[in-house]
């Protein structure tokens, strides 16, 4: 069964410090998404990227955070200057419809120090 | 503004059944329910959308009420591997929004 990748599981960086995490898609789906999850608390929209362009944001997805998708299968979350507050597990999603079933990928534990 | 789902945890002897509640003060588009375990990834359960379509996984029944923005999600016969957070994900209607607003979630445990 086809299934969303992440890399890395695990990042560690200091603060100030810039990270690109990665996701792979799955391979035919079109709308690709990145939600972030505070130990313990639910799980937040970031952003949503379709036809190569930001689809909607959320207000946490302010000027420090970029997408991109720079080739046919990969789909990145860059951080800029990260804080201590960005520690959290970042999720990657695809659907294949607008609006309909995510799936979301293992993702990757950012800690940030 | 995030749904609310109810009850925020559960504790059942497997083989019992289990009701999930999630509302929003939004009309909605659709709610989507995931199941979590502990440092894993949201799975994906059930969709349903306005005007009653739905797509999910076959031991898995929900209802979604249009009319007041409610949904629930039926476990039935519950097995020690539906323990987990489950949470629900709303899309509001006329917005054209596609990411999700998630509840808090519902802790279910399964005892054997």
């Amino acid at each position: 069964e086809p299934e969303v990748t992440q890399t890395p599981s695990h990042q560690v960086t200091q603060m100030g410090q810039e990270v690109i995490l990665r996701c792979v898609p799955i391979s035919n789906h079109l709308y690709f998404y990145w939600y972030r999850q505070i130990l313990g608390q639910k799980v937040e929209f970031l952003v949503s990227f379709y036809n190569n362009e930001i689809s909607e944001k959320s207000e946490i997805f302010d000027d420090q955070f970029s997408v991109e998708r720079p080739d046919g299968s990969n789909f990145t979350l860059k951080i800029r200057s990260t804080k201590l507050e960005d520690s959290a597990m970042y999720f990657c999603a695809s659907s294949d419809f607008l609006q309909y079933e995510q799936y979301f990928g293992p993702g990757t534990r950012l800690t940030v120090t | 503004q995030q749904p609310v789902q109810s009850p925020q945890a559960v504790i059942l002897r497997e083989g019992e059944d289990a009701v999930i509640n999630c509302s929003s003060s939004k009309a909605l588009y659709s709610v989507h329910w995931y199941r979590q375990k502990h440092g894993e990834a949201p799975v994906f359960l059930m969709i349903l959308l306005k005007g009653g379509e739905q797509k999910g996984h076959e031991k898995i029944s929900a209802s979604f009420n249009e009319k007041k923005q409610q949904s629930s999600l039926y476990l039935t016969a519950s097995q020690l591997s539906y323990s987990g957070t489950y949470f629900c994900g709303t899309i509001a209607s006329g917005g054209g929004a596609d990411g999700l607003t998630f509840g808090k979630g519902t802790h279910l445990i399964i005892q054997p």
